[in-house]
């Protein structure tokens, strides 16, 4: 069965580096999204990506925040200066489309700790 | 803006009992409801979800739930329980015009033995 594969599975960083978080979503799927999940509190939308582009985007996904889609397979999520609230489980998934009400499959996950 | 509420945090339950995870949600437009599980240090797995028609939906493992507009609840249920069903539950809802999920705090469900 297609899954959503994220890497690396953990990944610890100093307080202003730069990381990447990487995701190959289900193959056939044209709706991407990034969400996080600080300790104890709720999942959290951060972005939503259709076409190559941003489809929507909440508070939470400032000027830090960036994503990419470099190729067919993969998408990222780029920190550019990590700060300490950052630290959370990063999901990301995706979707099909519209057709089955937009049903979002997700990943295992990249837990970041910034120090 | 959709939002969900769970209205237990914390459900212990003996194996083989049934148990039932509650969900009321908030919105002003239609919506389509959707029930993850998080089993221990892994990712979100769905377990259910309502599009449309018949408001009884059945999921994997023998988890089913029920829509009901008027209340606006999806409560989640399984009739008998195993160690194995030991996660949390997480109840999401999405706007029918607008992809993202509203996730509630969710649900930490402790089957004992």
């Amino acid at each position: 069965e297609p899954e959503v594969t994220q890497t690396p599975s953990h990944q610890v960083t100093q307080m202003g580096q730069e990381v990447i978080l990487r995701c190959v979503p289900i193959s056939n799927h044209l709706y991407f999204y990034w969400y996080r999940q600080i300790l104890g509190q709720k999942v959290e939308f951060l972005v939503s990506f259709y076409n190559n582009e941003i489809s929507e985007k909440s508070e939470i996904f400032d000027d830090q925040f960036s994503v990419e889609r470099p190729d067919g397979s993969n998408f990222t999520l780029k920190i550019r200066s990590t700060k300490l609230e950052d630290s959370a489980m990063y999901f990301c998934a995706s979707s099909e489309g519209p057709s089955q009400g937009n049903t979002q499959y997700f990943g295992p996950g990249t837990r970041l700790l910034v120090l | 803006a959709q939002s969900v509420t769970q209205l237990d945090s914390q459900v212990p339950v003996f194996e083989e009992a049934p148990v039932e995870l509650r969900c009321n949600y908030s919105s002003s437009v239609s919506v389509y409801l959707f029930w993850y599980v998080q089993y221990p240090n892994q990712g979100l797995q769905l377990l259910l979800k309502y599009l449309s028609g018949s408001t009884l939906v059945k999921g994997i493992n023998g988890f089913e739930a029920e829509f009901n507009k008027s209340q606006t609840s999806f409560h989640l249920r399984k009739p008998s329980v195993h160690i194995s069903d030991t996660a949390e539950y997480f109840c999401a809802v999405s706007a029918l015009n607008d992809y993202k999920l509203s996730f509630g705090a969710g649900t930490t469900v402790t089957v004992r033995a």
